[in-house]
Parts: structure tokens; sequence; C-alpha cells
């Protein structure tokens, strides 16, 4: 299994807190993306990362912003967490373009 | 942009083949196919890219129309381990370097003993 870890796995929080969600991998691949999987909607891309400090925006990215000091870390931000972002986000890495991406195991956030 | 997958749901006896398709109204470069069973994370089963090829994966097949902008997910004799939700993830002309997918909302499949 692609060596890829989310954190944290659960969360709850308020609205208007930030919340940085994490997301680690032990391949040095060099695309990492963000989804949100939301009922009836499936996987929805919010950020996605394509080097160290390439990042570029997703079909869902106003409300997040995302940051690639490093290969391995690829973290997303909620500056002010709203109701409408509680989703399970998961995290995917592929070595190059259009080869498979490999997901992590999400991260339940529930924003109260 | 989301690509559209038919059917939304489906039901099955162990050994039953299915199909499940997946439509752009975008020209596409590839297709991506993934599997998630409940709780877990969605797990790669194919690409397909532009040219028609098909692909198989065990006793799952894929084939990829670019002239019509879709793609099938063929199941055949299917097994209980083979229950599920189906993702289509499809890259755009204009995208393919990129790696970005726009995931379809998913078809659901239940194999009965």
């Amino acid at each position: 299994d692609a060596g890829i870890t989310q954190s944290p796995r659960h969360k709850v929080t308020e609205t208007g807190t930030p919340v940085t969600l994490r997301c680690h991998q032990t391949e040095n691949h060099r695309y990492m993306y963000w989804y949100r999987q939301d009922p009836g909607h499936g996987l929805r891309l919010i950020h996605y990362s394509y080097g160290v400090k390439d990042t570029d925006k997703g079909e869902v990215s106003d409300g997040y912003s995302v940051s690639r000091s490093k290969t391995e870390d690829f973290l997303l931000t909620l500056e002010s967490a709203t109701s409408s972002q509680t989703s399970v986000y998961f995290c995917a890495i592929s070595p190059y373009s259009n080869q498979p991406q490999h997901f992590g195991d999400g991260t339940r956030l529930s924003i109260l | 942009q989301q690509p559209v997958q038919s059917p939304q749901a489906v039901i099955l006896r162990e050994g039953e083949d299915a199909v499940i398709n997946c439509s752009s109204s975008k020209a596409l470069y590839s297709v991506h196919w993934y599997r998630q069973k409940h709780g877990e994370a969605p797990v790669f089963l194919m690409i397909l890219l532009k040219g028609g090829e098909q692909k198989g994966h065990e006793k799952i097949s894929a084939s990829f129309n670019e002239k019509k902008q879709q793609s099938s997910l063929y199941l055949t004799a299917s097994q209980l381990s083979y229950s599920g939700t189906y993702f289509c993830g499809t890259e755009f002309h204009g995208s393919s370097n990129t790696g970005k997918l726009i995931f379809g909302q998913g078809t659901t499949l239940q194999v009965k003993p």
C-alpha cells in the first residue's frame, strides 16, 4: 500500500475556527490532491499540488487554502470553518499525472 | 462538467454480470475507475487513455469510447467482494498534465449470495 497518512482522522470543531488537515506521504510522489466527499456528490477536488510550492485550484476551492513546503507534506487549511465544510476529506497521491491516485484513509470533519 | 454515471444503483446475485457507464459532455483525455467500500478509502481499479483501449483487472474490465466521450466498466461473474460504490474519474483535454480528475456521483453495487 502507498505510504500515505492523514491527520487527524476525526475532528469536531466550531464555526469560525481555523482548521488544518495534514497529508503526509513516504512515497516521494510529485502529485498530491485534496478531495472532499459528501453524499450524492462523489469526490470533489479542492486543491492539488504538482510539486513543492506548486499548487492549483480544483472544483470547490472557495474557503480553502493549501501549502506544500516539503515533498512529503500537503496541508489543507480552512481559515474560518463553516457548517457547509462538514465532510469527509481525502488526500491522494500519484507519481505523475495520468497515474493511479492512491488515497489516504480520510479525515471526518464536523463543524458545529 | 461532472460526468454522469448510470445506473445509480444495482443489485446483483453472485455470478451475475453488470455494466456501469460513465458519460461526459466534454472531450476526455482519460478515465479512471475506483471502487470504495463503506467507510473506506477509494481504491484504484484501472486507467483508460484515449484510443478506445480496453483493460482488465481480474473479472473486471473497462472500455473507453473517445468519440462518444464515455467509458463502461464490466463486472463479470460478480463476487460478494465486488460490493461497493464505483466511481469514474475523468480527465479532460487541456488538463491532461495535471492529474485533475472530475468524479461522477458514483454507482452503488450490491452483490447478494
